[in-house]
C-alpha cells in the first residue's frame, strides 16, 4: 500500500490564483481530513469527509473548497490564494473518527504552499 | 470553544533523563489520545495512543498516562536518546459527536549528547 499520497510536494502562487491540492489514499479508509501546519500553531483542521459526499468544515475553513466524489480522492482547492495561506498542508485518513471508536491518523507527506 | 493545550512549548534534557509532556483537553466526552512525533521536514507520526478504558499504556521506552477525572494527559520518555529530538504532538477528539482529531500547539524535545 502507497498510504496517503499527497502531490505536489511543492508550489508557489501568486495572489489570486486558484490551485487544487491533490490527496489519494489506498487503505479504503472512510474518513478524510486537511490540516495546514503553521510554525508554533500545530496542526489545524480546515475540512473534513466522512465518507464518499460528504464533507464539513474544520477550524480554519475559510478560503478552501473540498470534494469527496470517491472513498480514495479527497482534494483541497485554494479558490484565491492569499499570503495568509502560505503553510504546510497535510492529508490525512483514518478507519473511522467516531469519538466512541476513533482510529490513528495517517498523514501523507505535506504539500508546502507559498504565495506571494 | 473546544481546545487541546499542550506545555511546555519547548523541552531541553540531557541524553538518558526522562522526558514528560503534558496536555488538557476540554470535552469531557473525549476518549482516544493519541501522540505524534514530527521531525524535522517530515509529517507527523504515531508513536503511541490510548483509550480512556486504560489509565496507563507503555511501548519500551515510551508511556502515556490519562487521568480523565482531570482532562489530561501525558506522554513519558525515559532513558531519552539523540534520535528522540524531534515535535511531539499530543490530539484529541472534540466537538459533538464527530472524533475529529485537534492538536495541541506541540513540543519540541531537544536530547543534547
Amino acid at each position: 500500500n502507497a498510504g496517503v499520497t499527497q502531490t505536489p510536494k511543492f508550489q508557489v502562487l501568486k495572489t489570486g490564483q486558484s490551485m487544487t491540492l491533490q490527496c489519494a489514499q489506498d487503505m479504503n479508509h472512510e474518513y478524510m481530513s486537511w490540516y495546514r501546519q503553521d510554525p508554533g500553531m500545530g496542526l489545524r483542521l480546515i475540512h473534513y469527509s466522512v465518507g464518499a459526499g460528504i464533507t464539513d468544515q474544520g477550524e480554519v475553513p475559510n478560503g478552501y473548497n473540498v470534494s469527496r466524489s470517491t472513498t480514495e480522492d479527497f482534494p483541497l482547492r485554494l479558490l484565491s490564494a492569499a499570503p495568509s495561506q502560505t503553510s504546510v498542508y497535510f492529508c490525512a485518513s483514518s478507519y473511522s473518527n467516531s469519538k466512541h471508536t476513533a482510529s490513528p491518523l495517517h498523514f501523507g507527506n505535506g504539500t508546502r504552499l507559498t504565495v506571494t | 470553544g473546544e481546545n487541546v493545550e499542550q506545555h511546555p512549548s519547548t523541552l531541553s534534557v540531557q541524553e538518558g533523563d526522562s522526558a514528560v509532556i503534558k496536555c488538557t483537553y476540554s470535552d469531557s466526552a473525549s476518549n482516544y489520545f493519541p501522540w505524534y512525533k514530527q521531525e524535522l521536514g517530515k509529517r507527523p507520526q504515531l508513536i503511541i495512543d490510548i483509550r480512556s478504558n486504560v489509565g496507563e499504556k507503555k511501548d519500551q521506552r515510551i508511556a502515556v498516562t490519562l487521568n480523565k477525572t482531570a482532562k489530561h494527559f501525558s506522554l513519558h520518555i525515559t532513558e531519552t536518546q539523540p534520535e528522540d529530538s524531534a515535535v511531539y504532538f499530543c490530539a484529541a477528539p472534540l466537538g459533538g459527536s464527530q472524533g475529529n482529531l485537534i492538536f495541541g500547539k506541540g513540543t519540541k524535545l531537544s536530547v543534547k549528547p
